[in-house]
C-alpha cells in the first residue's frame, strides 16, 4: 500500500522568501508519479508540479521546484519569491501506473506574511 | 485545455432525498474519473474510482449503496447521494485522467453539498 506523509500542518514565510515544504512517501512500485497541488481558498486542485520518479531531475516551474531523493522517498517543494497569492492548501500526492489512484497527504497550510 | 466542469457548485437538499452531482470533462476524453470527498480542513478521500462503461471501484468503507457513481460516456460522470442525511453534508469533488497524459488527473472545481 502507499502512504504519503505530510509532517508540516502549517508553515509561515515572510513575503519574498523562500519556503520547503516537506513531503515523504512510500511505495513498493518502480513506475510512479509524484504531484504538488495547490488549493487555495476557493477549493480548486491547481497542479503546482509533477515529477516522474524515472527522472533524476528535479522537476522545476518558474518559482517552485522540488528536491526528488528518491532513496530517501523524499520530495520536497521550494518555493522561492513567496508571494501573497501562494497562500494555500498544498498537497503532495503520489500515483502509479496501472491504478493511477491519487494518495494525498494530508497538507501544509502556508501562510505568506507580508 | 484539460477543462473539468462540476454541477450544481453548491446544493442543499432535505434529509431523506437524493441529489445527483454531475462532473464533465469539456475538452478531453476521459476514459477514467475519480470522486473524492473533503472535510473542512481536511486532506481529499478517494472515494470511487469509475471507467466508461464499467461499474464503479469503491474504496473500502465508502456504501456503494448511498454513493452511486455512473459513467455513461467519456465527457460525463454522475455521483448521486440517496437518501442524504446530515452527516452526508461535505464538499464533493472529481477528477478525471486524460489518457493521453497518463497519471495527471485533472479536477473540478468542487461541489458543497448541505444537508438539513
Amino acid at each position: 500500500a502507499q502512504t504519503v506523509t505530510q509532517s508540516q500542518p502549517e508553515m509561515s514565510v515572510q513575503e519574498a522568501e523562500t519556503v520547503t515544504l516537506s513531503c515523504t512517501y512510500d511505495t513498493s512500485e518502480s513506475d510512479y508519479y509524484l504531484f504538488w497541488y495547490k488549493q487555495p481558498p476557493s477549493r480548486q486542485m491547481i497542479l503546482v508540479i509533477r515529477q516522474e520518479a524515472y527522472k533524476q531531475q528535479n522537476a522545476t516551474e518558474n518559482r517552485f521546484s522540488v528536491n526528488f531523493q528518491k532513496a530517501a522517498k523524499s520530495f520536497s517543494l521550494k518555493i522561492s519569491d513567496s508571494q501573497l497569492g501562494d497562500a494555500a492548501m498544498y498537497f503532495c500526492a503520489c500515483t502509479t501506473s496501472g491504478t493511477y489512484k491519487y494518495i494525498f497527504g494530508t497538507g501544509t497550510r502556508l501562510k505568506v506574511l507580508a | 485545455g484539460a477543462v473539468v466542469s462540476q454541477h450544481p457548485s453548491w446544493v442543499i437538499c432535505k434529509s431523506g432525498t437524493s441529489v445527483k452531482i454531475e462532473c464533465r470533462s469539456l475538452d478531453f476524453q476521459a476514459t477514467t474519473m475519480f470522486w473524492y470527498r473533503q472535510f473542512p480542513k481536511k486532506s481529499l478521500m478517494l472515494m470511487a474510482t469509475s471507467n466508461e462503461g464499467s461499474k464503479a471501484t469503491y474504496e473500502q468503507g465508502v456504501e456503494k449503496d448511498k454513493f452511486l457513481i455512473n459513467h455513461a460516456s467519456l465527457t460525463l460522470s454522475t455521483l448521486t447521494v440517496t437518501s442524504a442525511h446530515p452527516e452526508d453534508s461535505s464538499f464533493y469533488i472529481c477528477s478525471a485522467r486524460d489518457f493521453r497524459t497518463l497519471n495527471e488527473q485533472y479536477f473540478g472545481p468542487g461541489t458543497r453539498l448541505t444537508v438539513t
